[in-house]
């Protein structure tokens, strides 16, 4: 399992940004997939999921409106796109895979690629 | 909003048992997930459904679940076992994914 982010960069306030994570290794069409972000200094924060067929998307409160999740399974893709930045949202961003055992799906995060940091400052 | 809480950090000397807990109200009804994470990684899982231990994990990683708290126990802490542990679960309504404030253990 293979999981590679990139897209993040230095974005003024108020800018947008869009990450990837290129899945390899494993059915990508068949797991949930996460987005989790960590600041600098602080613990985890659980940003976004998204269901196998991309039918059903979720959102941390203090992202919703702003970011969009999709994915997109015949080039096993991820995505986050990322608007109306703000200077909390600078964080080094995880993208993460669901499991599948003993017959049934769940999407807590389980392999994790190494992450790409997105800083938002003028 | 929905918050899972953890002590900031636990101290073991090598050899000796660590636990780390993780307290939550929605804790009876939803499974835990441990993560460690050592200083500039990403995260790994350790624990998932409350007390499975993923292929490759160390046996004397386990984990357990009663009422309102998780916890992970750690056996015979090595020095590589110094990290960064966070909880993870959901809300009774399934609907917001949380992570636990982080504990850091120190092995020495």
């Amino acid at each position: 399992v293979q999981l590679v982010e990139s897209g993040g960069g230095l974005v003024q306030p108020g800018g947008s940004l869009r990450l990837s994570c290129a899945a390899s290794g494993f059915t990508f069409s068949s797991y949930w997939m996460n987005w989790v972000r960590q600041a600098p200094g602080k613990g985890l924060e659980w940003v976004a999921d998204i269901k196998e067929d991309g039918s059903e998307k979720n959102f941390v409160d203090s992202v919703k409106g702003r970011f969009t999740i999709s994915r997109d399974n015949a080039k096993n893709s991820l995505y986050l796109q990322m608007n109306s930045l703000r200077a909390e949202d600078t964080a080094v961003y995880f993208c993460a895979s669901g499991y599948c055992s003993g017959g049934s799906c769940s999407r807590a995060p389980t392999n994790w690629g190494q992450g790409t940091l997105v800083t938002v400052s003028s | 909003s929905y918050e899972l809480t953890q002590a900031p950090s636990v101290s073991v000397s090598p050899g000796q048992t660590a636990r780390i807990t993780c307290s939550g109200d929605a804790l009876p009804k939803k499974y835990a997930y441990w993560y460690q994470q050592k200083s500039g990684q990403a995260p790994v899982l350790v624990i998932y459904e409350d007390s499975k231990r993923p292929s490759g994990i160390p046996e004397r990683f386990s984990g357990s679940s009663s009422g309102t708290m998780a916890t992970l126990t750690i056996s015979g802490a090595q020095v590589e076992d110094e990290a960064d542990y966070y909880c993870y679960s959901t809300d009774s309504s399934g609907n917001h994914r949380v992570f636990g404030g982080g504990t850091k253990l120190t092995v020495l």
